[in-house]
């Protein structure tokens, strides 16, 4: 089976940095991928890691260590309309199975 | 493009009842799956196809649930009989070409209450 853990909250002022950690146990891991989910919305992409590294997507970046089963997402320069829940998931066997998310709140 | 269309976006239903979940994906892509979603389980992968086939559905709770794709642009997904543990977000996603479990695009969810 899969399993992975996430922060379940983490909360932070605007303007600053978040980082969202995940750790991983899964067979036939391929990658790593990030989603945000606002409260009672749909998940939207983020992200996703191959291989190990550090991808950048404006001011998201994701991070992947494989050795480590590890990887995180950070948030930079922190906006209101960033609050929502985030998601890591494990890519295995052609198909996603995701973290129980981590919600983020940005306070002004 | 329109997006990923579900139907209905809300459903309240009564225990016992047949419920059945519409799902139209975004024209051209080749994956869709089924999702639920829940506080105490997260989201869970119901099933999903590739080319209007089924592929894996090994996330399918029991027996109750059933899911079809008869044509690459409709999906269904039906829970008989319905009982309250049922209550969730169900969500459809779509995507396309190799890898295409990676980036996937979600439809607005249908909210299911069965009472």
């Amino acid at each position: 089976g899969q399993s992975l853990e996430q922060p379940s909250e983490v909360t932070a002022v605007e303007g600053a940095i978040v980082q969202i950690n995940c750790t991983y146990q899964t067979s036939g891991f391929y990658g790593l991928s990030w989603y945000q989910q606002h409260d009672g919305g749909a998940p939207t992409f983020l992200s996703y890691n191959a291989l190990d590294g550090l991808e950048e997507t404006g001011r998201f970046s994701s991070f992947l260590s494989r050795s480590d089963s590890y990887g995180y997402l950070l948030l930079q320069e922190l906006q209101m309309k960033d609050s929502a829940s985030y998601f890591c998931a494990v890519r295995h066997d052609y198909k996603l199975s995701f973290g129980a998310g981590t919600t983020v709140t940005v306070r002004a | 493009d329109a997006g990923v269309i579900q139907s209905p976006r809300h459903e309240v239903t009564e225990m016992g009842q047949e419920v059945t979940l519409r799902c139209k994906p975004i024209s051209g892509h080749d994956y869709l799956f089924w999702y639920r979603q829940t506080m105490m389980r997260g989201l869970e992968l119901l099933i999903y196809f590739n080319n209007n086939v089924p592929i894996d559905d090994s996330g399918m709770p029991e027996d109750r649930f059933s899911a079809k794709m008869p044509n690459a642009s409709f999906s269904t997904l039906k829970i008989q009989p319905s009982e309250p543990r049922d209550s969730a977000v169900y969500f459809c996603a779509s995507s396309f070409g190799l890898a295409g479990e990676v980036e996937q695009y979600f439809g607005p969810g249908t909210r299911l209450t069965v009472t």
